[in-house]
């Protein structure tokens, strides 16, 4: 199994800052045959589903404020908020999507200073 | 996109079997998607169950396996959970959700979760 390994467990942002989440893989989710990163960062509210912000390490989901944004490639991935607002308070979860079983990180807890 | 609805019951003794259904709309359950299933205890983060494709094809967590089973039915347009001898560390919500087939992969469709209490 690929393991996700996300930190901080949570953090705590003036509004306006920014927040920075990091998601490292026990082995590397870079598809060599499309050079693409198996890789998605999820947000969940509470009694809420998770809801994709980030695919393929760097590609914003349709709808997401450009405020989010992903980096990174093979084991080492960076999800970040610039300007923080009230609604992206929710935990943050990076998952693997490159092989089964799929895994997910251990999530985020973002909150506002 | 897809819309899916989990629906069973909200609460299973221990030992017994739990068993959820998905009902898939907005989209044939025979597409090109792999069918999920996705639990999250109280308070803690997300755990992957296994998967099942239309032809029957499945991938499970393998540390689950030996007490899931997952299942389509393509007259209902729906997939099913099955899980045995349940305990109480098997209270959770649990999601239906759908990914794409490779080289897409992406989980982008999620059901809005159905909690299952364990207890007598």
């Amino acid at each position: 199994d690929i393991v996700m390994t996300q930190s901080p467990d949570s953090l705590a942002v003036s509004l306006g800052e920014r927040a920075t989440i990091t998601c490292k893989s026990s082995q590397s989710v870079l598809y060599s045959s499309n050079n693409e990163n198996y890789l998605a960062w999820y947000q969940q509210k509470p009694g809420q589903p998770p809801k994709v912000v980030i695919y393929w390490a760097s590609t914003r989901k349709s709808g997401v404020p450009d405020r989010f944004s992903g980096s990174g490639s093979g084991t080492d991935f960076t999800l970040t908020i610039n300007n923080l607002q009230a609604e992206d308070v929710a935990i943050y979860y990076c998952q693997q999507y490159y092989s089964p079983p799929l895994t997910f990180g251990g999530g985020t807890k973002v909150e506002i200073k | 996109q897809v819309q899916l609805q989990e629906s069973g019951p909200g609460l299973v003794k221990p030992s017994e079997t739990l068993s959820l259904t998905c009902a898939v709309s907005g989209g044939s359950i025979s597409s090109s998607s792999w069918w999920s299933w996705v639990r999250q205890p109280p308070r803690k983060g997300l755990e992957w169950i296994g998967e099942m494709y239309h032809s029957g094809s499945t991938n499970y967590n393998p540390s689950l396996k030996s007490r899931v089973t997952l299942s389509v039915d393509k007259s209902k347009n729906q997939f099913s959970l099955k899980m045995t001898s349940v305990t109480a560390a098997d209270t959770a919500v649990y999601y239906c959700a759908r990914s794409g087939a490779w080289p897409d992969r992406l989980v982008d469709s999620w059901g809005q979760g159905t909690l299952v209490t364990v207890s007598t």
